[in-house]
């Protein structure tokens, strides 16, 4: 079983720099979410997808842009990645109804020197 | 969203059961406590969730207080494998987004 599978799993970028990061879930879940990680932090939501056609900014949604492609796939965008980008980035999914548990991929290391 | 206040660090014995403690005193009705961990390297994974009744599962038990201001994750015996950053997190009703704090880091000595 797949689950939540992100690409790419590492990535450099210069400073001004744009990419776009992937993340495909095979679980058939409503939700999706971005969430990104520094060092020796919590997660912060960047951004969520509560259903296919929808999306809303999190707590830290600024510099980033998002698109839900379909019900399967959520892309995080960096139109011009900044240094303080820099930190590992998590995608997630999950059911509408039911237990709620939440599934992560892997995570991107995203360094932007 | 309320907050929940963990110990920054614990540690345990391999094979023997872990406590793991939060506070949660602005709970209000409606929030589910959820508990994840992250290994290193790895996303989150779901471990245990409840309401007001104490669960189990094949992972973990959770102990919810009576007043519901605290709950206790507890490992029944701790294995290597079992090293993580725990995270205790309040889900409101109808708020599907995770808030994650900073969790409680747990090491296990063999």
């Amino acid at each position: 079983n797949a689950g939540v599978t992100q690409t790419p799993k590492f990535q450099v970028l210069k400073t001004g720099q744009s990419m776009t990061l992937q993340c495909a879930q095979d679980m058939n879940h409503n939700s999706m979410y971005w969430y990104r990680q520094d060092p020796g932090m919590g997660l912060r939501l960047i951004y969520y997808s509560a259903s296919e056609g929808t999306t809303d900014k999190g707590e830290v949604p600024n510099g980033y842009n998002v698109s839900r492609l379909n019900k399967r796939e959520f892309s995080l965008r960096l139109e011009s990645a900044a240094p303080s980008q820099t930190s590992v980035y998590f995608c997630a999914s999950s059911a509408v109804s039911g237990y709620f548990e939440a599934f992560f991929g892997q995570g991107t290391r995203l360094t932007v020197v | 969203d309320a907050k929940t206040t963990q110990p920054n660090s614990m540690e345990s014995n391999e094979e023997e059961p872990v406590h793991l403690p939060c506070n949660h005193s602005t709970i209000s009705g409606t929030d589910y406590i959820h508990w994840y961990r992250q290994l290193p390297s790895q996303g989150p994974e779901y471990v245990i969730h409840g309401l007001t009744s104490n669960v189990n599962n094949r992972m973990a038990s959770l102990a919810i207080a009576e007043d519901r201001k605290s709950s206790t994750l507890i490992l029944h015996r701790a294995t290597l494998r079992d090293a993580a950053v725990y995270y205790c997190i309040l889900r409101e009703t109808g708020r599907r987004a995770l808030t994650f704090g900073s969790g409680t880091r747990l090491q296990v000595q063999p």
